[in-house]
């Protein structure tokens, strides 16, 4: 079984819509939950973390960790053009982390 | 910008061949963390350096080497290639490891 498993799309929106990106894992010890963005195969960038279960929100973006059923979701409102990219996501236990795959997203003006 | 470098940015050599990737985290990091990402795999984690030690070590083949050096630069080590080899080659570097930030990559290819 793998560690984090996720969607890889590609998913298509119009500009404007809300986007819902989700994984699930395996690994019950793992506590910190973060989604990369990466552009054109450019270096993934840190986008947002959580710690243990609940919502955390930013901006346009907002995290979500359910850890009874594993499941993590990056929730992104209003999206944007320049919101298309591979979103991954990446729980780990604070010392090393597991990516998912990708989910290729592009948002159509 | 991370503030994480990597060179070469692309990298095209023969089955059997051996090459260095470079690593120079950001200022002030201690950890250097390598990951290969390929179409098929996603992204990879190999293994993990804390200021000069090992610290941690994922899916890296026994043909594959790294090395911190006293500078925190890193150099990722990768022999008797294959074709699979071919992937880009992601260095990040942290303070914390739960904030970790990617360097540009290293395409290689393999031919």
């Amino acid at each position: 079984q793998k560690e984090v498993e996720q969607d890889p799309g590609p998913l298509s929106v119009p500009e404007g819509a809300i986007v819902s990106l989700n994984c699930t894992y395996s690994n019950s010890a793992f506590q910190y939950f973060m989604w990369y963005r990466q552009y054109s195969r450019k270096g993934p960038e840190l986008l947002m973390y959580t710690y243990s279960s609940g919502n955390k929100e930013d901006g346009r973006f907002t995290a979500q960790v359910d850890k009874s059923s594993k499941y993590i979701s990056l929730f992104i409102r209003d999206s944007q053009p320049s919101d298309s990219a591979t979103y991954l996501c990446a729980p780990g236990d604070g010392n090393q982390f597991y990516f998912g795959t990708g989910t290729s997203l592009t948002v159509i003006p | 910008d991370s503030g994480v470098t990597q060179t070469p940015k692309h990298l095209i050599t023969a089955t059997g061949q051996r090459v260095t990737l470079r690593c120079s985290p950001r200022s002030g990091d201690l950890s250097v963390y390598w990951y290969q990402q390929s179409l098929d795999q996603g992204l990879q984690f190999l293994i993990q350096y804390y200021n000069g030690e090992e610290r941690a070590k994922g899916n890296i083949l026994e043909r594959f080497s790294a090395q911190q050096f006293p500078d925190l630069h890193s150099e990722l080590n990768l022999s008797s290639l294959e074709l699979g080899d071919s992937a880009l080659y992601f260095c990040a570097s942290s303070v914390r490891s739960d904030t970790q930030y990617f360097g540009p990559g290293t395409r290689l290819t393999v031919l």
